[in-house]
């Protein structure tokens, strides 16, 4: 069964620290691996789409790196703002070209 | 581009009656996937279209549920009777052709309420 797990399920980080968000899959074949951004009673917003043949890729404070033999993702966020607060999440298209979710991790950020 | 669309953006309806989700898809974007979204079980894919024709819909709840995409840019999720365990927040999401490439955009979805 292919699953993404995203642990943990919350995390509290004091304003200006660099920060990680951890994101697992069972099953090595993916087509690419999606970070999204959801805020409390909205959609989701893409923040990084990353190919299974890439190991990394970059937008502004955001990293997202990709470990497709461990089948680990990992999004890294730099000197955090307040405004960085939402929920993360993390979603994998399988080759079967579904997009299959993590649960997210809730993050906040302490001014 | 005004990106995904949904309609209503809220839904309040009572047990019983028939519920149509509405979503417009990105100019160009050739896959579409409804999902449901609740506090216990997160993103459910409940039924994704490639090129207007469902590929997988073993997401869907059971036959109460139904979806069509009656041309390329649109689509509706059709819930019917509906019921209280049916609310939750739906979304759909469309991703143009390119395979790996490409990233799937989600519209800002569809609260709904069953009383």
């Amino acid at each position: 069964k292919q699953e993404v797990t995203q642990i943990p399920a919350a995390l509290s980080v004091p304003e200006g620290e660099n920060l990680v968000l951890n994101c697992s899959f069972t099953d090595s074949a993916i087509y690419n691996l999606q970070w999204f951004r959801q805020d409390p009673g909205k959609g989701l917003t893409s923040l990084l789409l990353i190919q299974s043949s890439q190991r990394e890729q970059t937008s502004g404070r955001l990293n997202a790196s990709l470990d497709k033999s461990s089948g680990r993702s990992t999004l890294y966020i730099a000197a955090s703002q307040p405004g960085d607060s939402a929920t993360y999440l993390c979603a994998v298209f399988f080759g079967n070209e579904k997009l299959t979710f993590g649960t997210g991790t809730r993050l906040t950020i302490i001014p | 581009d005004a990106g995904v669309i949904q309609s209503p953006r809220h839904e309040v309806t009572e047990m019983g009656q028939e519920v149509t989700l509405r979503c417009k898809l990105i100019s160009g974007h050739n896959s579409l996937f409804w999902y449901r979204q609740t506090m216990m079980r997160g993103l459910e894919l409940l039924i994704y279209f490639n090129n207007n024709v469902p590929i997988d819909d073993s997401g869907m709840p059971e036959d109460r549920f139904s979806a069509k995409m009656p041309n390329a840019s649109f689509s509706t999720l059709k819930i019917q009777p509906s019921e209280p365990r049916d609310s939750a927040v739906y979304f759909c999401a469309s991703r143009a052709p390119g395979g790996r490439n490409t990233e799937a955009f989600f519209g800002q979805g569809t609260r709904l309420t069953v009383v």
